[in-house]
C-alpha cells in the first residue's frame, strides 16, 4: 500500500488555475474510478471535494473539477481565492478493497 | 443530518492497547452499502487509511498493520470501535472516522478527529 505521488507544494495567484496531480499505478488509480479528492484546512478534518474521479458533492464550488488518465488522476481549482489555500488530498480504492491516500499538496494562494 | 464523533484517551503509554470509539448519527450501519472506516494523521504528515467495517461486518484492514488492529460495530449503540495493540510513539496521531458508501468510495463525512499522544 504505497502512497500516492503528490506534488508536496504548489502555488497560484488570485484567479488563475492550478492543477494538482495524483500518481499510482494499475493497481490502484489506474484500476478503478474510485478517485476522491479532500481539501483539509490546518487543525480541520478533511473535507470531500470530488468523488469517483470527476463528479462534485453538493455544495462544493464548480470551481473544483477532476479528471483521469492512466495512474494519474487530477485536481484543477479554477479562480484562484484566498480560501482555497490549503493541504490538498488524493484517495484511491485499490484492489484489496483497501483505500490508500497520496502523501498531500499544500496550495499557497500568493 | 450526518454526524460522526469519535473518543478515547488522549495519552496512552508505549505497549498498551489503545481503544477509540466512533459514535454516529444520521443513519444506520445496517444499510445495505454503507461503511465505516479508521483513518489516522500523525503531526504534520498526510492521512493514512486504518481499517472499514461494513453493513454486513465484512472488515478490511491496512496491510502494515493488520496484525495489531481490530475493527468492529454495535449497531444498536451506533458505534464503531477501533483497538490498536502494541502502542509506539509513531502512532502519535489524530484519528478519525468516516463514512463511505453514499457517494461511491468516497469518504463523504468526516467526524472532528480524536488526538492520541503515545509517550511514557
Amino acid at each position: 500500500q504505497s502512497a500516492l505521488t503528490q506534488p508536496a507544494s504548489v502555488s497560484g495567484s488570485p484567479g488563475q488555475s492550478i492543477t494538482i496531480s495524483c500518481t499510482g499505478t494499475s493497481r490502484d488509480v489506474g484500476g478503478y474510478n474510485y478517485v476522491s479528492w479532500y481539501q483539509q484546512h490546518p487543525g480541520k478534518a478533511p473535507k470531500l471535494i470530488i468523488y469517483d474521479v470527476s463528479n462534485r458533492p453538493s455544495g462544493v464550488s464548480n470551481r473544483f473539477s477532476g479528471s483521469k488518465s492512466g495512474n494519474t488522476a487530477s485536481l484543477t481549482i479554477s479562480g484562484l481565492q484566498a480560501e482555497d489555500e490549503a493541504d490538498y488530498y488524493c484517495s484511491s480504492y485499490t484492489g484489496s478493497s483497501t483505500v490508500v491516500f497520496g502523501g498531500g499538496t499544500n496550495l499557497a494562494v500568493l | 443530518q450526518v454526524t460522526l464523533k469519535e473518543s478515547g484517551p488522549a495519552l496512552v503509554k508505549p505497549t498498551q492497547t489503545l481503544t477509540l470509539t466512533c459514535t454516529f448519527s444520521g443513519f444506520s450501519l445496517t444499510t445495505s452499502g454503507l461503511r465505516v472506516s479508521w483513518i489516522r494523521q500523525p503531526p504534520g504528515k498526510a492521512l493514512e487509511w486504518l481499517a472499514r467495517i461494513d453493513w454486513d461486518d465484512d472488515k478490511f484492514y491496512r496491510t502494515s498493520l493488520e496484525d495489531r488492529l481490530t475493527i468492529s460495530k454495535d449497531t444498536s449503540k451506533n458505534q464503531v470501535v477501533l483497538t490498536m495493540t502494541n502502542m509506539d510513539p509513531v502512532d502519535t496521531a489524530t484519528y478519525y472516522c468516516a463514512r463511505t458508501g453514499v457517494l461511491g468510495g468516497a469518504f463523504d463525512v468526516w467526524g472532528q478527529g480524536t488526538k492520541v499522544t503515545v509517550s511514557s
